[in-house]
């Protein structure tokens, strides 16, 4: 059965810290890692991650992902109140038919003033 | 481009009625998939379609639960009976699939769904 585990499970922290959020996974046949980060509704997109070693960037959020152990971090710099969310990992395998997405719990982000 | 649409938005019933959640994916898009959201156990997969073909029902927790997708541009997720463990947000999303890849995956809004 296909696993992801995030760490931690929640977070809280002032405002401007950098905070690393981890990401491991187990699953057969990978594809891609995504990262997505959900507010009050639905997750939205983030990053995409195919190759070990290099970093994806956006803004004050950085991902980079390693294929040999097993996981991905994504960084936020200078954190803001705005970043508080929930962060959730997803690893897309390949099944017989076709590819599927398998999302980790997430990990709470708090950021206060 | 209208996004995943979600109906209903919210959904409160009573234990044993039926319950059904529509989806209408983003047009041109060939992967469907419904997703189950509570706070212990996160976002779960029950079922995915590819090109409106089921290819993996396997989390789709019992016989209650049904899905369809008649077509491209409809699908369906069905309890019967609905039993008060199933209150969840149930979220419908679609992706275009390519070269063995999921792609970026598109989301509704969510249908929050309780059981009385």
């Amino acid at each position: 059965e296909d696993k992801v585990v995030q760490s931690p499970l929640s977070l809280v922290v002032h405002e401007g810290d950098t905070v690393t959020l981890n990401c491991s996974y187990e699953v057969t046949n990978f594809r891609s890692l995504l990262w997505y980060k959900q507010e009050k509704k639905a997750p939205t997109f983030l990053f995409m991650l195919t190759s070990s070693g290099i970093e994806k960037k956006s803004g004050r959020l950085s991902s980079i992902l390693d294929k040999k152990e097993l996981f991905s971090i994504l960084n936020i710099t200078a954190t803001q109140t705005g970043d508080s969310a929930v962060y959730l990992c997803a690893v897309d395998s390949f099944t017989g038919g076709g590819n599927k997405l398998t999302f980790g719990t997430g990990t709470q982000l708090k950021v206060e003033l | 481009d209208a996004g995943v649409i979600q109906s209903p938005r919210h959904e409160v019933t009573e234990m044993g009625q039926e319950v059904t959640l529509r989806c209408k994916p983003i047009s041109g898009h060939n992967s469907l998939f419904w997703y189950r959201q509570t706070m212990m156990r996160g976002l779960e997969l029950l079922i995915y379609f590819n090109n409106n073909v089921p290819i993996d029902d396997s989390g789709m927790p019992e016989d209650r639960f049904s899905a369809k997708m008649p077509n491209a541009s409809f699908s369906t997720l069905k309890i019967q009976p609905s039993e008060p463990r199933d209150s969840a947000v149930y979220f419908c999303a679609s992706s275009l699939s390519y070269n063995g890849n999921t792609g970026e995956l598109f989301f509704g809004e969510g249908s929050r769904l309780t059981v009385l």
